[in-house]
């Protein structure tokens, strides 16, 4: 559903890593498909984006894999900087279709 | 920074006590979707305005309400003010014609009804 819990997954890495954060969607009818970062006490920041006639976009320091056989959605973040540190979102939507629907966020904790 | 602008940054509110919120969007876009997003978790969709018309509606019951402007500025406004109403309260800006449908956040307005 739309709702999601008060305990966030966490990944905890080391700078310089790769890191993969995944995200599982809710309807099948979704055509377009947007990551974003979310920094403590601000609003949630676009990374990237992906439509559903594609399977993976590049873009700096970020890749987005979809996977719509099983509903599953990545974003791989290549040489993690302590700067990456924030929640990750994604979203779903179906084009012309008002709302974003969220998924269950992932914290990223980058040590130096 | 995306360009999309709101105020105020923080309010504090009594039950049953009224609200405005203001979002101002980005330069070229003509729609406006709000959110709420509760502590730890995601943003959740309350509605979107085009045109100055209401253009999709969530869950949100009738004292949630709104306002586009010509300028594509907005309100939203909350009736009544209930204790789970305290959130972060984000405006998205979009442009309805581009087939991209990217929504860019602002940095919210975070509400606390005591």
């Amino acid at each position: 559903g739309e709702s999601v819990g008060l305990h966030l997954p966490t990944l905890s890495v080391q700078e310089g890593d790769n890191s993969i954060i995944n995200c599982a969607y809710s309807n099948s009818a979704s055509d377009y498909f947007i990551w974003y970062k979310q920094e403590s006490g601000k609003g949630p920041q676009f990374i990237i984006d992906i439509r559903s006639n594609m399977d993976k976009r590049q873009g700096q320091r970020v890749t987005v894999l979809l996977n719509k056989t099983v509903k599953h959605l990545s974003l791989q973040i290549a040489a993690t900087q302590p700067g990456d540190s924030a929640v990750y979102f994604c979203a779903e939507t179906s084009t012309g279709f008002q709302k974003l629907v969220f998924g269950t966020g992932t914290r990223l904790l980058v040590s130096p | 920074e995306t360009g999309v602008t709101q105020s105020p940054t923080h309010l504090i509110k009594t039950r049953g006590q009224q609200v405005t919120l203001r979002c101002s969007s980005q330069s070229g876009h003509n729609t406006v979707s709000w959110y709420q997003q509760a502590l730890g978790q995601g943003p959740q969709f309350i509605f979107q305005y085009y045109r100055e018309e209401e253009n999709g509606r969530g869950n949100f019951p009738p004292r949630f309400s709104g306002l586009q402007f010509p300028n594509y500025s907005s309100e939203l406004n909350v009736n009544a003010l209930e204790l789970d109403d305290s959130a972060l309260y984000l405006c998205a800006s979009s442009l309805m014609e581009d087939s991209t449908d990217t929504q860019y956040f602002g940095p919210g307005t975070r509400l606390t009804v005591l």
